[in-house]
């Protein structure tokens, strides 16, 4: 069973350019979950995903990011006009359900640079 | 309010016992979890714990949870440079709300 595959696993914009950043979350899992994390410091979380639904987005930035789920496919962070301060590693994390005792299982990242 | 406050550092020499600690605010999370994070990887689950326990043992690792200071620590048993990582302590409410982590250095 794959665990949680995001790609890409760097990602380099220019200011002012877009990113794309994608979650396949594990099989079965329906609920994905979206954290940064800057540089020598812990994961933020940003919004939280099932399908074809925002359950939780008082993480994300009013401006510039969006993040959806579609039926098909995979979970995709798009953060539009990228600045430096975006550049972080991006993490997504699936579970299969939303109770509170659901551990969270996470990909490895998309470590996204602005130049 | 949500905040989980871990000491950034801890330096131990291999063979001996490591603890991580980590307070944490909400007493309603349910559940309390540890995580590793090794350079460039993404976080890797290690063990986690139930709310009514005071303790849970996984081989090396040993986790107590003081529910009533709301205090969490990670005991790992003879340490191996294998260890070296950045644990992170994350309580549950409706998400997971993550501690900044614990750089754990392990040295000859």
């Amino acid at each position: 069973n794959a665990g949680v595959m995001q790609n890409p696993r760097h990602l380099v914009r220019r200011r002012g350019q877009e990113a794309r950043l994608r979650c396949s979350p594990m099989k079965g899992h329906s609920h994905v979950y979206w954290y940064r994390q800057l540089p020598e410091e812990g994961l933020k979380f940003m919004v939280y995903l099932q399908k074809e639904n925002i359950i939780d987005e008082s993480g994300m930035p009013k401006e510039r990011f969006s993040a959806e789920f579609p039926k098909e496919g995979p979970s995709i962070l798009r953060i539009q006009q990228v600045v430096r301060g975006d550049s972080a590693a991006y993490f997504c994390a699936s579970s299969p359900r939303e109770e509170a005792n659901s551990p969270l299982h996470f990909g490895n990242g998309t470590r996204l640079t602005v130049t | 309010g949500e905040d989980v406050e871990q000491s950034l550092f801890l330096s131990v020499r291999e063979g001996d016992s490591s603890v991580i600690n980590c307070t944490y605010t909400d007493s309603s999370s349910t559940y309390l979890y540890w995580y590793k994070q090794e350079p460039g990887a993404g976080l890797q689950l290690l063990t986690y714990i139930f709310s009514n326990m005071d303790m849970k043992q996984d081989q090396r690792l040993t986790v107590l949870l003081n529910k009533k200071d709301k205090h969490l620590s990670l005991r790992i048993a003879d340490t191996q440079t294998g260890d070296s990582a950045i644990y992170f302590c994350a309580e549950n409410i409706n998400k997971l709300i993550f501690g900044a982590g614990t750089r754990l250095a392990v040295h000859p």
